[in-house]
This record gives C-alpha cells, structure tokens and sequence, in this order.
C-alpha cells in the first residue's frame, strides 16, 4: 500500500525558474518531512512540518502542510544547478515514517 | 564520528549466501531505522530498533532477514541465504528519540549485489 503519492515523478526545468512539488495521501499524518537524496548518498533532511496549514521558509524553499494533514508542497523560487535531486516527502503514523516515491528534480544551467 | 556510518558501501554475494549490514548511529541516538530502495522506488520501510529491543519489523520479511541493535557495537541487518530480489540499497538512519517531529539522519547506504 502506497500512502503516499508524489508528482511529478519526474521534472526538468531551466536554471531560474519556479516549481512546486506535491505530496498527497488519503492518510493523516502527525508529522511530514521532506528530504532530499543525491545519487549514491542518503537522504538529508530538509524541514518537519508538525502543524496542518503549517508554513515553513528555508531560503528559496517553500514549505506547505496541508490544512487536514493528509498532503504537503514543495515550491523552490529561481531553481539553481545545486538543487538537482531526489526529494522525498516521509509521513509520520506512529513509529515510524513512510516515504513517498519521490520527485527527480534537474535543473539545466 | 560526525554522521551514521554504514559499511560495507558496496556487498556483492552469490546467491545462497549470507549478508551482513552494519550500521553504527550518531553519538547520542538511540533509535535506529532500516530502509530499503530499488531503484525508481521510493525507500520501504523494514525495520525500527531500540538499544537491545526491535519496536516495529512490521517491513522485513518474515524468512531469511533479522535484525539487531546490541548494548554495545552497531545495529545488524542480516539477510540470509540471498536471491537476486534483494539487490537494492540499504539506507540505515537513526534519531535522538521516538518523538514523530524528529528528523532522521541517514547514512550513505550499503549496496546490495547478489549475483
């Protein structure tokens, strides 16, 4: 059972410009992280947003708990070469966290 | 020791085979994590362990994998007897506590080849 579903799989976009990543599931969640993997290396955690309608700024990115806690966004201001990756959002039920399957991101120079 | 170190980065077993996956936390974490990735999937869940005590394996199957988190020395994921099915990447995190707003520090992975 996949609880949670991100889109776009797969994104490529030009240096400078703007984008948003979703994270949605039928299930609530206590908690939501989104991480960011690179090739051959572990994921690093980004942000937890704890609260639903939580907001939280982390230089160009933006992050949003949806108000019910069942989805959250990802949007990246003037995307740059460094932000190429894999980003994950995990959702929290209880011991432990569930990713979803990602979103590839590249951005061309 | 900086971050959660696993080893070894790269394992290549023949089938039938035993692996052995070590995963040594951060200073100062306690809880430990198992995950597993293929490739275009996203990271599944196996296994949660606290020093001496699995909380949760509800994601590891049933036969040929264990797990375990001694007093002292590093947490093992061990897979007995290898198909090809478990070639994948083994991704070990650990956290300070069990509350859900902690976040996870991963380690670089130990790769899986059985062939």
């Amino acid at each position: 059972t996949q609880l949670l579903e991100q889109s776009p799989q797969f994104l490529s976009i030009q240096e400078g410009e703007n984008l948003t990543v979703y994270c949605n599931s039928s299930s609530v969640f206590s908690s939501l992280q989104w991480y960011r993997q690179e090739p051959g290396e572990g994921p690093v955690l980004l942000v937890t947003v704890v609260t639903g309608g939580e907001v939280k700024k982390l230089k160009r990115l933006t992050f949003q708990f949806g108000d019910a806690r069942k989805d959250s966004s990802l949007h990246i201001t003037a995307a740059q070469p460094g932000d190429t990756g894999l980003y994950l959002c995990a959702g929290n039920t209880g011991n432990q966290f569930y990713f979803g399957t990602g979103t590839s991101l590249t951005v061309i120079p | 020791n900086a971050g959660v170190m696993q080893n070894p980065r790269h394992l290549v077993r023949r089938r039938g085979q035993e692996a052995r996956l070590r995963c040594s936390p951060m200073k100062g974490h306690s809880h430990v994590y198992w995950y597993r990735q293929l490739p275009e999937e996203g990271l599944k869940f196996m296994v949660y362990l606290q020093k001496e005590n699995i909380i949760d394996e509800s994601g590891m199957p049933k036969e040929r994998f264990s797990a375990e988190f001694p007093k002292e020395g590093p947490s093992i994921l061990r897979i007995q007897q290898v198909v090809r099915g478990d070639s994948a990447a083994y991704f070990c995190a650990s956290s300070p506590g069990a509350r859900p707003n902690y976040g996870y520090t991963f380690g670089s992975g130990t790769r899986l080849t059985v062939v």
